[in-house]
């Protein structure tokens, strides 16, 4: 029934791993996001996909690299991961007034 | 930077009290949302009010918004324990692409 989903929730790794997230959304949206929220709580966009295609990315380093194999599927691959990348990760789609619908979040732990 | 500014950072209110949060930001927008954040949760989407709107209201929910002063606030009226989250704002700018920017939320805690 959740609406936008991710796995995993969460994750622990050591500094230089290469890891995934998730996110699917069954609400039919076109456009999904990856969202970083940091220890202030502060949330900042990071990717937007429309339809598969790559609409939006921040000043993001080439270590994250998204991918949307279906409109319903956008996936977060983290290369070399670092300390500075531990914050909880969210993914969110968008209704038809851009209002977003967000994931439970993942909380990464770099050690 | 278009990002928006809660203020207070922190409200605390005893239950049954009214809760007031404000948002300001910096440029044109087509719309201003309002989200909650529980603990360890992901943001849940509560109300839109666009530019030409001036107030709004949802349940115990009342926004308004003074495109002017480039300034939201959200108010809760008849506050309950279940309310303590974190409340941000984000906007929509008026001819830029469709991403929301987030400002960095007020933490409410409603005693009971």
């Amino acid at each position: 029934d959740t609406a936008v989903s991710q796995t995993p929730k969460y994750l622990v790794t050591q500094m230089g791993n290469d890891k995934s997230i998730k996110c699917e959304q069954n609400l039919g949206h076109d456009t999904m996001y990856w969202y970083k929220q940091d220890s202030k709580k502060f949330l900042k966009i990071m990717f937007s996909y429309n339809n598969k295609e790559l609409i939006i990315n921040e000043t993001v380093p080439n270590r994250f690299s998204p991918k949307s194999p279906d409109k319903a599927h956008l996936n977060l691959h983290i290369n070399s991961l670092e300390l500075g990348d531990s914050a909880v990760y969210f993914c969110a789609s968008t209704g038809r007034e851009n209002e977003q619908f967000f994931g439970p979040g993942t909380r990464l732990t770099v050690l | 930077s278009q990002q928006g500014e809660e203020d207070p950072q922190a409200l605390s209110i005893q239950e049954g009290e009214n809760a007031t949060m404000n948002c300001s930001y910096k440029t044109s927008i087509n719309n201003l949302q309002w989200y909650r954040q529980n603990s360890g949760r992901g943001l849940v989407h509560l109300i839109l009010i666009r530019s030409n709107e001036r107030e709004k209201h949802s349940g115990r929910l009342r926004v308004t918004l003074d495109t002017s002063k480039k300034s939201s606030s959200l108010l809760i009226t008849a506050s309950r324990a279940a309310d303590t989250a974190s409340y941000f704002c984000a906007t929509d700018a008026q001819g830029g692409s469709e991403k929301l920017v987030f400002g960095k939320g007020t933490k409410l805690t409603v005693n009971p």
